[in-house]
């Protein structure tokens, strides 16, 4: 009874290659969230959705495209990859009413080759 | 300026003894959360435990507890009697604003790397 998982756990690709990675929860929220993880370990808000509606984008290249089909799914897609878009990517989800925590799925470890 | 600093990089700490990881923060909002995570070596980031600005009381969970004080703007976290399983990196963050459908972004520190010894 995963609460928040992503496919895939890994993803290992060439640059300029399309990818996705995928999201779900089961929590009934209704706030879903991207953060990229640097090598640094440094985490950074990249998009987030309420309600399948886009309410934050933090200043990220066009070629990071979310998508959420409904309120329990949010995915990513990214085009064109590069080099610097090796990172870990976490999507979380939260609920707005109550103490809004977020709670984390596993990570996907993007590498580019 | 850092919205959330946190100062310590790295912290050796021996089993069973307690241990505080600090945290301070920078904001003009008078209604934000903080948050503390765990994220072992297995990568997965664990959430630990919330304090609410106007929350009158500091928050515990379990062996966590936060000391929150308001007026210095701080917000370590305290873990008693720790053990071999809370070596793993902590990372404190802030949401700034009230929980407002969607627009609640945290901000994450540098965190620190908690190592516990036998």
């Amino acid at each position: 009874d995963t609460a928040v998982s992503q496919t895939p756990k890994y993803l290992v690709t060439q640059m300029g290659n399309d990818k996705s990675i995928k999201c779900e929860q089961n929590l009934g929220h209704d706030t879903m969230y991207w953060y990229k993880q640097d090598s640094k370990k440094f985490l950074k808000i990249m998009f987030s959705y309420n309600n399948k509606e886009l309410i934050i984008n933090e200043t990220v290249p066009n070629r990071f495209s979310p998508k959420s089909p409904d309120k329990a799914h949010l995915n990513l897609h990214i085009n064109s990859l590069e080099l610097g878009d090796s990172a870990v990517y976490f999507c979380a989800s939260s609920q707005t009413s109550g103490g809004n925590e977020q709670f984390f799925g596993p990570g996907t470890r993007l590498t580019v080759l | 300026a850092q919205k959330i600093t946190q100062t310590q990089p790295g912290m050796f700490v021996q089993e069973k003894e307690a241990v505080t990881l600090d945290c301070t923060y920078d904001t003009s909002d008078p209604s934000y959360g903080l948050f503390w995570y765990k994220q072992p070596s297995s990568g997965e980031m664990i959430f630990l435990i919330y304090q609410g600005s106007y929350d009158q009381q500091n928050a515990t969970e379990g062996r966590y507890s936060l000391n929150f004080q308001k007026a210095r703007k701080s917000a370590n976290l305290v873990i008693s009697a720790s053990q071999l399983g809370d070596s793993a990196m902590y990372f404190c963050a802030m949401r700034e604003g009230p929980p407002n459908f969607g627009n609640e972004k945290l901000t994450f520190g540098t965190g620190t790397r908690l190592t516990i010894i036998p």
